[in-house]
């Protein structure tokens, strides 16, 4: 079974831009999460998808945003980009959301803004 | 709200020698998990071991184990015969059964020795 993947792997931005990252599931997995890791902050959990739907949220700007697709597949977008955003962007699905369910993470996506 | 606590930023050990990673948590739900990660420098989150709050036994998955002591609010990661290839960041974490938002440590930068 494949596991995780988001790309890219890494993404060089400017200030005021705005990027999309993508991250396809493990293949019956419909839960969708996002995290930021950066040397500052650690690791801090920005969404959820679940079937479509946002089911939880972190404490960030709303210049990041989510969606999922039918297939599970989501993407994350960051509109005007600041300095501080740059970042490892983590992915993980899971099957559902209860008990023991497991996360599985991607490889991330590195993003530099300059 | 929950809260993860690591307490050792750096560890070194000695390979074939066994290391304990020191977690302890705080949290109000009342059923809960408990879950390490291992990060190498390559990025990916590599899930290593799951403990229910509600798990009579504690988890072991080959060379992990988790000392888990609920009354002290403490998971610890015991890893045996230390390889090379452990080298890495190890996380703990920890989720609300309701609920798929992990919340992470600081974590622990592990160093094996030849």
């Amino acid at each position: 079974k494949a596991g995780v993947t988001q790309t890219p792997r890494y993404l060089i931005k400017t200030r005021g831009q705005q990027v999309t990252l993508s991250c396809s599931p493990i293949s019956g997995h419909r839960s969708v999460s996002w995290y930021q890791q950066t040397p500052g902050q650690g690791l801090q959990f920005l969404f959820e998808y679940f079937s479509e739907t946002q089911r939880n949220k972190g404490n960030f700007p709303g210049r990041f945003s989510g969606r999922q697709f039918s297939n599970s597949r989501s993407e994350m977008n960051v509109s005007t980009l600041e300095l501080g955003d740059s970042a490892l962007y983590l992915c993980a699905s899971s099957s559902s959301g209860g008990g023991g369910n497991i996360q599985y993470f991607g490889a991330g996506t590195r993003l530099s803004v300059l | 709200a929950q809260k993860i606590t690591q307490t050792q930023p750096g560890m070194f050990v000695q390979e074939k020698e066994a290391v304990t990673l020191d977690c302890t948590y705080d949290t109000s739900d009342p059923s809960y998990g408990l879950f390490w990660y291992k990060q190498p420098s390559s990025g990916e989150m590599i899930f290593l071991i799951y403990q229910g709050s509600y798990d009579q036994q504690n988890a072991t998955e080959g060379r992990y184990s988790l000392n888990f002591q609920k009354a002290r609010k403490s998971a610890n990661l015991v890893i045996s015969a230390s390889q090379l290839g452990d080298s890495a960041m190890y996380f703990c974490a920890m989720k609300p059964n309701a609920g798929n938002m992990l919340t992470f440590g600081g974590g622990t930068r592990l160093m094996v020795k030849p």
